[in-house]
């Protein structure tokens, strides 16, 4: 069955430091892979996407993430965090074969980060 | 702001009524998919229509239904509520089909008393 799994429920970060959230996936082939944010009470907003090409993605609002496919992680992260960045994260995965565009989502990984 | 909207924003409303909320999608984007996000079950993809046409189909109650207009926006029906139907339901929109980010809208917190 296709999984993705977010292993952290909460990163907590000081600001200016490095941060990290968790994605793996277990989907057949080589699937679309998403990172989206979401701040309480909106609406999830797209960060960034890997469909082919360098393992490294960059997106918005400074984060990135990098694709490895032997390990099937997609983990999101960003050189030095923002107390703004609090928010809940949400890895996405899209199965390749399918015609259709149903994203699967983690349960959501909580950045709080502290001044 | 995605430029997807959603109405109503809330909802509030008794165990075994109906109700229908709306979503327009960007524009110039052909596909829509509606989501649900509770506590318990998480995010779930519920359906998506590509053009007017549904194109997918996920853990989507028998009790709920959707369709696309031809303006492109669309509907999602619930019925016969339950408790359990409690929850935000989100909607979605890409250009098209492959590999295309997803905007989503703000959401319509239902809530089943």
């Amino acid at each position: 069955a296709q999984s993705v799994a977010q292993p952290e429920d909460q990163v907590n970060v000081a600001e200016g430091n490095p941060l990290t959230v968790k994605c793996t996936y277990s989907v057949s082939g080589n699937p679309y892979l998403f990172w989206y944010v979401q701040y309480p009470n909106r609406g999830l907003q797209f960060l960034l996407k890997y469909i082919t090409g360098d393992n490294l993605v960059k997106g918005s609002y400074g984060f990135e993430a990098e694709f490895n496919k032997s390990q099937t992680s997609f983990h999101l992260k960003k050189p030095s965090a923002l107390v703004s960045d609090s928010a809940l994260y949400f890895c996405a995965v899209r199965d390749r074969r399918n015609q259709g565009g149903k994203l699967i989502f983690g349960q959501g990984t909580e950045l709080s980060v502290k001044p | 702001d995605s430029g997807v909207t959603q109405t109503p924003k809330h909802l509030i409303t008794a165990t075994g009524q109906r109700v229908t909320l709306r979503c327009s999608p960007r524009s110039g984007d052909l596909s829509v998919y509606w989501y649900q996000q509770s506590l318990d079950q998480g995010l779930q993809f519920l359906i998506q229509y590509y053009n007017g046409e549904e194109r997918a189909k996920g853990n989507i109650l028998e009790r709920f239904s959707a369709q696309q207009f031809p303006d492109l926006h669309s509907e999602l029906n619930l019925s016969s509520l339950e408790l359990g139907d409690s929850a935000l339901y989100f909607c979605a929109s890409s250009v098209g089909l492959a590999g295309d980010e997803q905007y989503f809208g703000p959401g319509t917190r239902l809530t089943v008393t």
